[in-house]
């Protein structure tokens, strides 16, 4: 499987300010996705990131909140804006590769907002 | 619409019995479905996967899950149980168009 690395780790911001994270993949894939995890609970779908067009994102999360960008491949950023503490989560992307079906999962940035 | 119910948000289990974790999906099609474990303070790891193939599907660490689709079912199993395996599992389903679903995650702890 790729290996996925995210930037930052973890960060601890101040309300009305933005946060951009960051997915590095080491070999070409076919789809992007990120995901928050909110704390003590489950994963939910934020957008899939599309290569070379604007992401496609899903019910209650809009771009002017969550941009993307895709700039290739390999890569792709995820921007928390004008955060408030109910941003507070674990933001995770995800890959799938040839196997469209499957996907893997970088470590997460862990966002706390004051 | 896809959707993922696992039963029981906590499981304690004693170090070497067997490890069970409920997984119940809905899907209008034939679904892949999924097994990840996310240890403390980091992402998830891919267990196994079940993509029509074999319905008896082998993962890593000794785990394995068992497609029924007459139940509608994916449940996780491990037959001894390890100090290791003390971590969330999250059960999740996609289909045609590849967006994972989650459930609510179940928690392992393992007494010694």
């Amino acid at each position: 499987s790729a290996v996925i690395s995210q930037k930052p780790s973890r960060d601890i911001c101040q309300r009305g300010t933005s946060l951009t994270i960051q997915c590095q993949v080491d070999s070409q894939v076919t789809m992007m996705f990120w995901y928050r995890q909110q704390p003590g609970q489950s994963l939910t779908l934020i957008a899939t990131a599309n290569q070379g067009s604007e992401a496609t994102y899903e019910s209650g999360f809009v771009i002017d909140k969550f941009p993307i960008s895709r700039p290739n491949l390999t890569f792709s950023t995820l921007t928390v804006s004008n955060m408030s503490p109910e941003d507070s989560s674990i933001y995770l992307c995800s890959v799938a590769g040839t196997s469209k079906e499957t996907q893997y999962f970088g470590p997460g940035t862990r966002l706390l907002v004051l | 619409a896809q959707s993922v119910t696992q039963l029981g948000s906590h499981v304690s289990v004693s170090e070497g019995a067997l490890v069970l974790l409920r997984c119940n999906y809905s899907s209008s099609v034939p679904p892949y479905l999924f097994w990840y474990v996310q240890y403390p303070n980091q992402g998830l790891q891919l267990l196994l996967k079940y993509t029509s193939a074999a319905t008896l599907v082998k993962g890593i660490n000794g785990f394995e899950a068992e497609f029924k689709k007459s139940e509608t079912s994916f449940h996780l199993t491990k037959p001894s149980a390890h100090m290791s395996d003390a971590a969330e599992y999250f059960c999740a389903v996609s289909d045609n168009d590849y967006k994972l679903s989650f459930g609510a995650g179940t928690t392992v702890t393992v007494r010694a």
